[in-house]
This record gives structure tokens, sequence and C-alpha cells, in this order.
């Protein structure tokens, strides 16, 4: 079936260590997003790849960074973790043009000791 | 990030009653609009989707849309004990852009 696939399900890193989350589609959709939702809150979009063109949302952290390498993969760093960044990390992905649904993967379950 | 709000309950429905969830949202040029189901530790999964001003249904599911008002709801009738989850409602602007509110959690008792 197609479908985002995120892993790992559950991450957990140190205080200030750099992290990597990844995310796969089989869907070829040309739209990724990363979005972190914490607990009891919306989901925060913190940016979107359109094919290779990055999009950043303006109050996210520089913090934050993300790849695509390739239409299937793309990649959330956190260079330096804070505690403030446990969250979950949700992969998503759309074709682009208005009316476009959202897919999402699993999550990412992030964990800052 | 554009506002979507919502009521964040939570909204306790006896089984078979109807659960009324609503949004509204600030971005006056959002052409299309969603709702998600979110289970306790789980990602989001598509119930609705509406495009057009007036009602939607799709089974026990009927969503609303006003664009003068800015306004969409959900209506779950026949509510039943698996339903009980977080609601989100998303709009969707005229570019890429998804924005989330905060969801209503909704509680069906049996």
């Amino acid at each position: 079936d197609a479908m985002v696939i995120q892993n790992p399900r559950y991450q957990v890193t140190q205080f200030g260590k750099p992290v990597t989350l990844s995310c796969s589609q089989t869907l070829n959709h040309n739209v990724m997003y990363w979005y972190q939702q914490k607990s009891s809150q919306a989901p925060k979009l913190l940016f979107h790849y359109y094919d290779k063109d990055f999009n950043n949302e303006a109050d996210t952290p520089d913090n934050f960074q993300s790849r695509r390498p390739n239409t299937s993969f793309c990649f959330l760093d956190i260079r330096s973790p804070g505690l403030g960044d446990a969250a979950m990390y949700l992969c998503a992905t759309s074709s682009h043009g208005t009316g476009e649904k959202l897919f999402f993967g699993s999550g990412t379950q992030l964990s800052v000791l | 990030q554009k506002e979507v709000e919502q009521n964040s309950g939570p909204l306790s429905v006896p089984e078979g009653a109807i659960a009324s969830l609503n949004c509204t949202y600030s971005d006056r040029v959002s052409q299309s609009f969603f709702w998600y189901r979110q289970y306790s530790g789980k990602s989001p999964e598509l119930i609705m989707s509406i495009y057009s001003n007036g009602d939607k249904e799709d089974g026990r599911f009927t969503a609303q849309l006003n664009k003068a008002s800015q306004y969409v709801s959900l209506l779950i009738r026949d509510s039943q004990p698996s339903d009980s989850a977080t609601y989100l409602c998303a709009v969707n602007n005229t570019g890429n852009q998804f924005y989330f509110g905060t969801g209503t959690s909704l509680t069906v008792i049996p």
C-alpha cells in the first residue's frame, strides 16, 4: 500500500546532541511537510518542500533544518535539541493544488533528556 | 501562522447522540477545509474535506462550511464510543500550507 513512513517511532536524544528524523513516501507526492505537535496542542507547521523548493515558516527556529534529497525522502535535523523540543514530529505529504489532502506518517515521538 | 480556532472542550455526549464540533479561521483566502481525527499518541487521520459553502455528508459525518462567516463545523450522528478522540480542523490556503486548530476532545459515553 502507498504510504508515508516515519522512522523511528520513538527517539531519545540528549540535550544538545544533534538528531535526525526520517520520512519516506511511496505516494509520489510532490509536497512534503514537517509538523511539530506538543501535548494538547495543534500540529505546528515547521516547513515544507514543494519538489526541491524549500519553504520555511517565519517562526520556525533556526535549530530546525530539513533536507529532501529526492522525491521519496525528507529529513528533519535538530541541531541542538533543547528540553522544549520534546514533541511528536509528524511528516505529511500532499499533491500540489488546492483541495489536495494531507497524508500523515505515524509520527516520531522525540524525548530529550 | 494563520489562526484556526476550535473550542478545546472536552465535549461529552451520550452514545447515539449528535456531536457538534466547530471551527473558525482567520484567513479569508482559505480554499479547502478538513476535519481530522486523532487518537492519543497517534497521527491525524482524515475524516472529511469540504471546499464549497453548504453541507457535505459522508455516512454519519456531515461537514458544514460558511465562507462568509469563516466557519466550519462537523456533525457526528449516532455517536459511538469509538468516536472518542480529538478532532482537528485544518485549513489550506491557495498555496501548499495546511494550518491546524488545537482540536476538540470528544468523549462518547456508553
